[in-house]
């Protein structure tokens, strides 16, 4: 199976900061990243597919890239309604495995 | 517009079998793959299995095969996870997610708010 290990596990981070979350396979998965966010008690968004491609609706301040192991998901200036659990998933091969999520609390 | 509707979740014990069904508005299920994907209390997401448009592919998280069975009712706009031999590891919040189109990418792209599944005596 692939293993995805998200960095940081936790972050604080204030209004208007630039964030970078990162992802990392455990073998090389081509572009086959996804990007989700969530809020408690609600179900996960799909921000991202495809390491980069941004799903219709969801703001340009939100970014991803990378190919093969490495890959990153920005957010240019941090907004209130940011503040979420990101989770990086692969869509290379199943199981589709998923981060074990990034916690970006209020600084 | 795109809806999904998961029911079925409770309260069960160790051992004992649930029936989870998902049901899919706004769209022509048998268009689309689909998927379970599980949250555990505070946990993170752990994709639980997948489902193709017309059901001839199907594939299980290791830690459910050969306990759990995916199906599709297209004509009924259902999705199903029969859940058997259910375990404490187990019990999570269930959702029911839509891919991309008719063949499994892995992708879900719309969710269900979810059913939660309780496995303790």
């Amino acid at each position: 199976d692939i293993q995805m290990t998200q960095s940081p596990s936790s972050l604080s981070a204030s209004i208007g900061d630039r964030v970078t979350i990162t992802c990392r396979a455990s073998q090389s998965i081509s572009f086959y990243l996804n990007w989700y966010q969530q809020k408690p008690g609600k179900a996960p968004r799909l921000l991202i597919n495809a390491a980069s491609n941004l799903q219709s609706g969801v703001p340009s301040r939100f970014s991803g890239s990378g190919s093969g192991t490495d890959f990153t998901l920005t957010i240019s200036s941090l907004q209130p309604e940011d503040y979420a659990t990101y989770y990086c998933q692969q869509s290379y091969s199943t199981p589709h495995t998923f981060g074990r999520g990034t916690n970006l609390e209020i600084k | 517009e795109v809806q999904l509707v998961e029911s079925g979740g409770g309260l069960v014990k160790p051992g004992g079998s649930l029936r989870l069904s998902c049901t899919a508005s706004g769209f022509t299920l048998g268009s689309y793959s689909m998927n379970w994907v599980r949250q555990a209390p505070g946990k993170g997401l752990e994709w639980v299995s997948s489902i193709s448009s017309s059901g001839g592919y199907i594939y299980y998280a290791d830690s459910v095969r050969g306990r759990f069975t995916i199906s599709r009712d297209n004509a009924a706009n259902s999705l199903y996870l029969q859940m058997n031999n259910l375990r404490a590891e187990d019990t999570a919040v269930y959702y029911c997610a839509r891919d991309e189109g008719p063949r499994i990418t892995g992708t879900p792209l719309y969710w269900g708010q979810g059913t939660l599944v309780t496995v303790s005596s």
